[in-house]
């Protein structure tokens, strides 16, 4: 069955930087985008960023864009995000979902909490 | 500024019918926006549940459905149970800036 396991969350000190990772399995990696999708506490979803299944066309929203990057490594059916410069608004729940012929969203992760704080 | 609104809060009874709007500043809500619709519950992860706007997926029960009526995304659940008590986001792409966004959710209480 498909899997989707976030991890690399944590506390860290705003300004630092830290890297999550989302494991795939029970599918072809390489032949889905991903995306990353973030929910701050109490507050709804918000859409981070997207990356084909290529790995070659990156989107990012507005308020992310220029601090974190997406990436992947298909061969070991690994999505990543790299968050950088970290603020207390980033603080917040990270998932990662796939998405099947570019508009088709289905699984999603466990979702895993990061928070700034110092 | 793109926003994507969604009603903040609505109640339906056990075995009613309600509708879920989902509209874009940017103007009318079209099959080009390919709106998703998804399914969140406390301490959960959400769940697709709609997407390309009437594609329901395996697991969505035949009481939810999706359509674009008069310029909005719109989601429909017919039958409501208890158990559909949760929080429904919308999620619109914006084909010129390539972005997608979220509407800000709409609570769902079955009372």
């Amino acid at each position: 069955q498909v899997q989707l396991v976030v991890s690399g969350g944590g506390v860290v000190q705003p300004g630092r930087s830290l890297r999550l990772s989302c494991a795939g399995s029970g599918f072809t990696f390489s032949g889905y985008a991903m995306h990353w999708v973030r929910q701050a506490p109490g507050k709804g979803l918000e859409w981070v960023a997207v990356i084909s299944s290529d790995g070659i066309h990156k989107y990012y929203a507005n308020s992310v864009k220029g601090r974190f990057a997406i990436s992947r490594d298909n061969s070991k059916s690994t999505l990543y995000l790299q968050v950088n410069s970290l603020r207390a608004e980033d603080t917040a729940v990270y998932y990662c979902l796939r998405v099947d012929d570019t508009t088709h969203f289905d699984y999603w992760g466990q979702g895993a909490l990061v928070t700034a704080s110092s | 500024q793109t926003v994507v609104t969604q009603e903040p809060s609505l109640t339906v009874s056990p075995g009613g019918t309600v509708t879920l709007t989902c509209t874009a500043n940017t103007g009318a809500v079209s099959s080009n926006y390919y709106p998703s619709w998804f399914q969140q519950k406390p301490g959960q992860a959400p769940r697709s549940l709609i997407y390309g706007a009437t594609n329901k997926h395996s697991w969505t029960p035949a009481r939810f459905s999706g359509s674009l009526l008069g310029g909005k995304a719109v989601l429909t659940l017919s039958g409501v149970q208890p158990d559909d008590e949760a929080v429904y986001y919308c999620l619109l792409f914006f084909d010129g800036a390539q972005l997608w966004l979220f509407g800000g959710g709409t609570r769902l209480t079955v009372l």
